[in-house]
């Protein structure tokens, strides 16, 4: 089963690019990479998905290069409210999470 | 309305107790999902259910007892638990399984067992 590693933990400060990079060497040709952020006490909330290339929505872009054994969040001028948990998702459906990155924003 | 809810917020109960969590969803979703989550680590997948029928077990312990009694609504019922299963019990929902689908999640039920 392919599995995800991501940093245990980043510090950045209030109006910074925040780049945040998982590997998943195993993935499957037909898996997603998906990445969900997570509040203290709240359930994980979808942030984005790609397959290859680059994604961009109004909250984050996602980076893939053509091999696929990685993947970077990008989170373009965080604010202290996104200080969570990110997870990385990329085997099986997207149903098993990874280790997660502990990001704290500074100000 | 993208909201999936879960009864009761928090749980305390013996280890001889009979208790249920439920989850509720109104998005019209097919897929329903247990997750198990310990203090700082990430959730950990239980149950899947695909049109009502389970199609995952992640080798959960027969006290843990999944329920999907129509598309909207997924019970955990809890018996004869441990202390270690104390943890935050998350329920989400997707619109079917598979790697493109979003999951939405409950905001957890906190579970003490004492």
């Amino acid at each position: 089963l392919a599995k995800t590693t991501q940093p245990i933990s980043m510090d950045s400060y209030e109006g910074q690019e925040v780049n945040i990079t998982c590997s998943h060497n195993n993935i499957a040709t037909n898996d997603y990479i998906t990445w969900y952020q997570q509040f203290p006490s709240q359930g994980p909330r979808f942030i984005i998905q790609g397959y290859k290339t680059k994604v961009t929505n109004e909250v984050a872009s996602l980076f893939i290069p053509a091999d696929r054994k990685s993947s970077t969040l990008s989170l373009p001028r965080v604010s202290l409210s996104d200080t969570a948990v990110y997870y990385c998702l990329g085997a099986r459906g997207g149903d098993i999470f990874g280790t997660g990155t502990r990001l704290k924003v500074l100000a | 309305d993208t909201e999936v809810t879960q009864t009761p917020k928090h749980l305390v109960m013996g280890m001889t107790n009979k208790k249920s969590l439920k989850c509720e969803q109104h998005m019209g979703h097919r897929a329903m999902y247990w997750y198990k989550q310990k203090a700082k680590k990430p959730p950990e997948l239980m149950f899947v259910y695909s049109y009502e029928k389970l199609s995952i077990n992640e080798s959960v312990p027969s006290r843990f007892s999944p329920e999907c009694p129509n598309s909207s609504l997924l019970n955990l019922h809890l018996h004869a638990l441990q202390p270690e299963d104390s943890a935050l019990y998350l329920c989400a929902s997707s619109q079917e399984t598979g790697a493109t689908y979003e999951q939405y999640f409950g905001p957890g039920t906190r579970l003490t067992v004492t």
